[in-house]
């Protein structure tokens, strides 16, 4: 069974400060997908990770996949209020259909 | 377009009711998933349906009974819920349902079961 490990769990900052969550596992995944959730609305995904040690940016958010394919991170910097709700981390390649999910990040941004 | 609609975005219920939730998909995806999700937590796998055939039913209560009329279409009818059942149900799809693949999310129906 494959697990990921996300941290931390729950997170509160003041906007203009750079974050960083993470997820880890001991299994091999062939892809690894970020999404944003936002109260009562389904997860939007941000970005797909497929090849190892790949790093995607979109505007102030920042996406590297591990040299081994075990591991992702999402660094956000400046944060800001918009950027608040619940950064759900999914690894692919347990087997067809099944995403393998993190716990989650609740993320609040306070003006 | 990487839409995946949903309807009714909310529904409330009484334990009797027969009601059914819509999901429908442009995008050509041929794999099509239903999942639960309670409140901060991740979403919860139910059904997956593959080409229009049910793939994978993750021992869901029969009270929940899913429906593919199509390649577009995804449909989850509910029967005799219980109030633990209430719930954000979340629709999704993806291309073909190969390992790895990235799946799209709709936005979900409230589910309140009185």
């Amino acid at each position: 069974t494959q697990l990921l490990e996300q941290s931390p769990q729950f997170l509160s900052i003041q906007e203009g400060e750079n974050l960083t969550v993470y997820c880890n596992s001991s299994s091999v995944f062939s892809s690894l997908q970020w999404y944003r959730q936002e109260p009562g609305e389904g997860p939007v995904l941000l970005v797909t990770v497929v090849t190892g040690g790949e790093v995607k940016k979109l505007k102030r958010l920042t996406f590297q996949f591990g040299d081994a394919r075990k591991d992702s991170s999402l660094h956000i910097t400046a944060a800001q209020p918009g950027d608040t709700g619940l950064y759900l981390c999914a690894g692919g390649g347990g087997s067809n259909y099944k995403l393998t999910f993190g716990k989650g990040t609740l993320l609040t941004v306070n003006p | 377009d990487t839409e995946v609609t949903q309807t009714p975005k909310h529904l409330v219920m009484g334990m009797t009711n027969k009601k059914s939730l819509k999901c429908e998909q442009h995008m050509g995806h041929r794999a099509m998933y239903w999942y639960k999700q309670k409140a901060k937590k991740p979403p919860e796998l139910m059904f997956v349906y593959s080409y229009e055939k049910l793939s994978i039913n993750e021992s869901v209560p029969s009270r929940f009974s899913p429906e593919c009329p199509n390649s577009s279409l995804l449909n989850l009818h509910l029967h005799a819920l219980q109030p633990e059942d209430s719930a954000l149900y979340l629709c999704a799809s993806s291309s073909a349902g190969t390992v790895g693949e990235t799946q799209y999310f709709g936005p979900g129906t409230r589910l309140l079961v009185l």
